[in-house]
């Protein structure tokens, strides 16, 4: 299972764009890159899921560079409820593998 | 459609008492998960259980045992609490472990002190 490092925490105000950047340099051909968001008090929530170049939804963006040792979370224009702790997780056998580090925990200030 | 829920939400013990977690999944998920989470720490994986009628061992299984009662259901059991087992135990299913795009559906905890 490839590993990933991440920041372990990031400060931003109301209305900026956040960018977590997550590495993993030793990522595998069959690997997708995962994201997942935990409120205080919750389970975490998946929140995107990218391969390679850029997928957006509702929620993010999520940004893989070609070489996919990398990929960035991008979050726009971020409110005080997007404070959460952000886990990046890469693997194509969950389960076992499924392997949840820190994460990066996110605080929005007004 | 409630997705994942978990009981019970708070729950604390003696040293030595014993308690059974449960787990259950609307979502016709064949997988299940239990992990725990230590204060300012990620998830670690006890047990999960691939499909209906098998369990394996995660990375923090000792203490520990898991029922797979049916394709909803997954319970886990502590026959003798001790205080390091104080945490918050999440359970989490999927649609099928070892997919190569698996995503994870997490209940909302339950909160586990041993004193």
């Amino acid at each position: 299972l490839a590993k990933t490092t991440q920041p372990i925490s990031m400060d931003s105000y109301e209305g900026q764009e956040v960018n977590i950047t997550c590495s993993h340099n030793n990522i595998a051909t069959n690997d997708y890159i995962t994201w997942y968001q935990q409120f205080p008090s919750q389970g975490p929530r998946f929140i995107i899921q990218g391969y390679k170049t850029k997928v957006t939804n509702e929620v993010a963006s999520l940004f893989i560079p070609a070489d996919r040792k990398s990929s960035t979370l991008s979050l726009p224009r971020v409110s005080l409820s997007d404070t959460a702790v952000y886990y990046c997780l890469v693997g194509d056998n969950y389960g076992q593998n499924f392997v949840f580090g820190p994460g990066t925990r996110l605080s929005v200030l007004p | 459609n409630a997705g994942v829920t978990q009981t019970p939400k708070f729950q604390v013990l003696k040293t030595g008492q014993s308690m059974t977690l449960q787990c259950a999944q609307d979502m016709n998920h064949n997988s299940m998960y239990w992990y725990r989470q230590d204060p300012g720490m990620g998830l670690r994986l006890i047990y999960y259980s691939a499909s209906e009628g098998t369990t394996d061992k995660g990375e923090v299984p000792n203490g520990y045992n898991v029922s797979r009662l049916n394709k909803r259901e997954f319970s886990l059991r502590l026959e003798s609490a001790a205080p390091s087992q104080t945490s918050v135990y999440f359970c989490a299913s999927s649609v099928l472990q070892g997919a190569t795009n698996e995503k994870l559906f997490f209940g909302s905890g339950t909160q586990l002190s041993v004193l």
